[in-house]
């Protein structure tokens, strides 16, 4: 039971360059989330599908892209990456929103 | 203010107290309550929801106060294992989202 799979576990990139985070979900479930977690803030969401074909805004959207590719795949794009932009990256996925949500390992991006 | 707060802690406890935790959320709309426990470099994973009425899980115990918007977690019979951090979680009360608290650090030492 694979569950929520992120790739990759760890990146490093310099300042302006570009990568996609992945993430895939084997529960069937229609809704998935892309967060942020930084030391003494908690999780914030940067962008969240409700169901295949439909992404919005988070609370922190600035500086990223995600594309809903399918039911299973939702992925995190950071166009021309920025040291603040260093964080560790959480995908999770429910069924349908507003209930318990399960995550993947995450992700430790760092750019320098 | 925050949408829900929580005392960061750590709160440092002996093997076998009683230890627990409140927050707090500010959309009294909120419908949907939890707590998630992490673990240092791990993701997050679900502890137990947490309903109305209060409902209980071999050692812990989650009660909702809707009138103060407040929910707490007890943890009774501290094992070492127990040592995380402790994160409430409230729906946003609109939209599918749900909003995490920053979490509260408890550590058992023997």
């Amino acid at each position: 039971n694979a569950g929520v799979t992120q790739t990759p576990k760890f990146q490093v990139l310099k300042t302006g360059q570009s990568m996609t985070l992945q993430c895939a979900q084997d529960m069937n479930h229609n809704s998935m989330y892309w967060y942020r977690q930084d030391p003494g803030m908690g999780l914030r969401l940067i962008y969240y599908s409700a169901s295949e074909g439909t992404t919005d805004k988070g609370e922190v959207p600035n500086g990223y892209n995600v594309s809903r590719l399918n039911k299973r795949e939702f992925s995190l794009r950071l166009e021309s990456a920025a040291p603040s932009q260093t964080s560790v990256y959480f995908c999770a996925s429910d069924r349908n929103g507003n209930q318990p949500q399960h995550f993947g390992d995450g992700t430790r991006l760092s750019i320098l | 203010r925050k949408e829900v707060e929580q005392d960061p802690g750590p709160f440092n406890v002996p093997e076998g107290a009683t230890v627990a935790f409140n927050c707090t959320y500010s959309n009294s709309a909120s419908q949907s309550f939890f707590w998630y426990r992490q673990d240092c470099r791990k993701e997050p994973k679900l502890l137990m929801s947490v309903y109305s009425s209060g409902n209980e899980d071999g050692r812990f115990t989650a009660q909702l106060n809707r009138a103060s918007q407040y929910i707490s977690l007890l943890i009774r019979d501290s094992k070492l294992s127990d040592s995380a951090t402790y994160l409430c979680v409230v729906n946003a009360g609109y939209g599918n989202k749900l909003v995490f608290g920053a979490g509260t650090i408890l550590r058992v030492k023997s």
